[in-house]
């Protein structure tokens, strides 16, 4: 059973600040691991992806990706009112025909004025 | 770049009919797809992976009689929930994995919310 884990939250913090959010894997054979954002009913739309360990930017969001501890985490820095979201965390594994996802789900981001 | 359409975007159905739902992927090319569910307050739930040319891949617990997946060509696929039953409202979301490009990331449809009465 691949699992992923997130903590549900609500995670809150004030605009301007950093947001940290967590996401912790059971399959120490996953290669590849996805952020997603979702807003209230809406479908996720991609954020970031990251393969190797350390650090990805882009914009104002970092991946950051530790496979031994089997550990991803996203920062979003200066985070806006529109950042409220829930953050969907997947990892992929190889079926052997092809790599599919396994979602976290989702930890609740609310950014407070 | 990397659109996903879906539709209808929502429907409401009696109890029995069969209900399809399409996904097309706009601006690129897409060998597999795949079919979410996703209930309130829970997370996408993987309920098969679309081949073009070929049958679907169904998880464990999905019926495949029931929840029928066409693959007919690189930019869409079909599904048809048959004899749709009020369990069976939820929110579809289907994605599309890129063909030709490395990397796995999946690019989702709008979604489909739907009713059974």
């Amino acid at each position: 059973q691949k699992e992923v884990e997130q903590n549900s939250g609500p995670l809150s913090v004030p605009e301007g600040a950093i947001a940290s959010l967590n996401c912790t894997y059971s399959d120490r054979g996953s290669q590849s691991f996805f952020w997603y954002r979702q807003y209230s009913g809406k479908s996720p739309e991609l954020i970031m992806s990251i393969y190797s360990n350390g650090d990805k930017e882009d914009g104002r969001f970092t991946a950051q990706l530790n496979k031994a501890s089997q550990y991803v985490s996203l920062l979003i820095r200066d985070s806006q009112p529109s950042d409220s979201a829930t953050y969907l965390c997947a990892v992929g594994y190889d079926t052997g025909g092809g790599n599919k996802l396994t979602f976290g789900t989702g930890t609740q981001l609310k950014v407070e004025l | 770049g990397a659109v996903v359409s879906q539709h209808p975007s929502r429907v409401i159905c009696k109890s029995g009919t069969s209900v399809k739902i399409e996904c097309r992927s706009l601006d690129f090319q897409a060998t597999t797809m795949f079919w979410y569910r996703q209930f309130p307050k829970q997370s996408l739930m993987l309920m098969a992976t679309s081949n073009e040319g070929s049958k679907a891949t169904y998880e464990q617990g999905v019926e495949k009689d029931k929840f029928l997946i066409n693959h007919a060509s690189l930019t869409l696929s079909t599904l048809t929930v048959t004899s749709a039953h009020p369990e069976d409202s939820s929110f579809y979301i289907c994605s599309a994995r890129p063909s030709g490009r490395a990397g796995d990331e999946q690019f989702f449809g709008p979604g489909t919310r739907l009713t059974v009465l």
